[in-house]
């Protein structure tokens, strides 16, 4: 079965700090990734994924994400924190699933605090 | 040509009442989800649509649970018997395709208390 651990409930960083938020995985096959925000009172919305191509992945607002088998990561990384970033940081894995269509496992979420 | 919708966005119930939560996803996409988040923690898979079709119920916490999208577009997340332990968010999802890669768009959720 698949798995997501996000290493620390809540991060705090200064504006302009670097952002890094810990995300590893179990998975039996290889893995879809992905990194979903949630400001409040919204819904999560997409930051990155990981689909197997390049393992350095781009997302949206400066944060990228670098999947790496070897230690099972896919951790968040944003080079300067800017206070707009507040917010939920969920890290997610799907899979195919043999009756059709796919599921998808979410940690349970990263708050992210960014100091003046 | 917005997003997914959720209503209601708030629901009161007493416990032991019927509430039905209404969803509609974006135009044209095959799959939808629904999910549970209680207060703190990340969604929680309850089931997944494809079409019309339920293929994984396997997330439903009980048979007090129980969701349906009759004609592959709307569909109703149907709580029986409301219990305290039912309090918390729940988010739908669609995504275009059925794919794992494909990105899910989520709604705006619906928070269920159960008094």
């Amino acid at each position: 079965a698949q798995s997501v651990t996000q290493l620390g409930s809540h991060v705090s960083v200064s504006e302009g700090a670097l952002v890094l938020l810990r995300c590893n995985y179990s998975s039996s096959v290889p893995p879809y990734l992905f990194w979903y925000v949630q400001y409040p009172n919204q819904g999560l919305q997409l930051l990155l994924k990981y689909t197997s191509a390049a393992t350095l992945v781009k997302g949206i607002n400066g944060f990228e994400a670098e999947f790496k088998k070897s230690e099972t990561s896919f951790h968040l990384t944003k080079p300067s924190a800017h206070m707009s970033d507040a917010a939920e940081y969920f890290c997610a894995v799907s899979d195919q699933r043999n009756t059709g269509g796919f599921k998808t496992i979410f940690g349970a979420g990263t708050r992210l605090f960014v100091k003046a | 040509g917005a997003g997914v919708s959720q209503s209601p966005r708030y629901k009161v119930a007493k416990r032991g009442q019927d509430v039905a939560l209404r969803c509609d996803p974006i135009s044209g996409h095959v799959s939808l989800f629904w999910y549970q988040q209680a207060l703190g923690q990340g969604p929680e898979f309850l089931t997944y649509f494809q079409n019309e079709a339920q293929l994984d119920k396997s997330g439903l916490p009980s048979d007090r649970f129980f969701a349906e999208r009759p004609e592959g577009s709307v569909s109703t997340l149907k709580i029986q018997r409301t219990q305290q332990e039912d309090s918390a968010v729940y988010l739908c999802a669609s995504s275009f395709l059925v794919q794992g890669t494909d990105t899910q768009y989520f709604g705006p959720g619906t928070r269920l208390t159960v008094l």
